[in-house]
């Protein structure tokens, strides 16, 4: 079975431009969940969706949005991109939203803004 | 305070000998506990949960919970140089949503 898939692997922005990150979670899951990691750093929770709904959102500038299609994939956009932005971009796939259960992650997408 | 803490390390531990790494949590309601291994460069990967207090065994991995402490450890039995990465401890809080709160991780360096 496919694991979390992440696109794209590797993506260089530029101060101010917008960006859009897409995840495709495990087959059956229904729940998407979006982290930040900083170099040095443990992830940061930015978005939680379940049944297409948010679920939860962490502190983070409402320059990050996140939405959860029928199909249970999701993007994850950030506007005006600050250099402070550049990180590895996490996204974690989970059978249940109302419950926990385990959470599995893709690849990432490690950003780099210049 | 940070709601889940990790000594940064490095964790230097020769091989075959047992590693332990050990994470405290904040918030005494959590409830579910994850131990996840990255290698540089790489994203987390789930190696253990752990639920209740006591002791869970998987292979060479024996996760700890201690509620009562509000302490987590994973124990990893006959290190080899390919367990050298960062793990990272993770809680659910009390609020059992999809949060997941990481520590900063702890890099463990095991040296042949």
């Amino acid at each position: 079975d496919a694991g979390v898939t992440q696109s794209p692997t590797h993506l260089i922005k530029t101060r101010g431009q917008q960006v859009t990150l897409r995840c495709s979670p495990i087959s059956g899951h229904k729940s998407v969940s979006w982290y930040q990691q900083v170099l040095g750093q443990g992830p940061q929770f930015i978005f939680q969706y379940y049944e297409k709904e948010e679920r939860g959102r962490g502190n983070f500038p409402d320059r990050f949005s996140a939405r959860q299609f029928p199909n249970y994939s999701s993007e994850l956009n950030v506007n005006a991109l600050l250099l402070g932005d550049s990180a590895l971009y996490l996204c974690a796939s989970s059978l249940e939203g109302r419950v926990f259960t385990e959470a599995f992650f893709g690849q990432g997408t490690r950003l780099t803004v210049v | 305070q940070k709601e889940v803490e990790q000594n940064s390390g490095p964790l230097s531990v020769p091989e075959g000998a047992i590693a332990s790494l050990n994470c405290t949590y904040s918030d005494r309601g959590s409830q579910s506990f994850f131990w996840y291994r990255q290698y540089s460069g790489k994203s987390p990967e789930l190696i253990m949960s752990i639920y209740s207090n006591g002791d869970k065994e998987d292979g060479r991995f024996t996760a700890q919970l201690n509620k009562a402490s509000q302490y987590v450890s994973l124990l990893i039995r006959d290190s080899q140089p390919s367990d050298s990465a960062t793990y990272l401890c993770a809680s659910v809080g009390s609020s059992n949503t999809g949060k997941l709160i990481f520590g900063q991780g702890t890099t463990l360096q095991v040296k042949p």
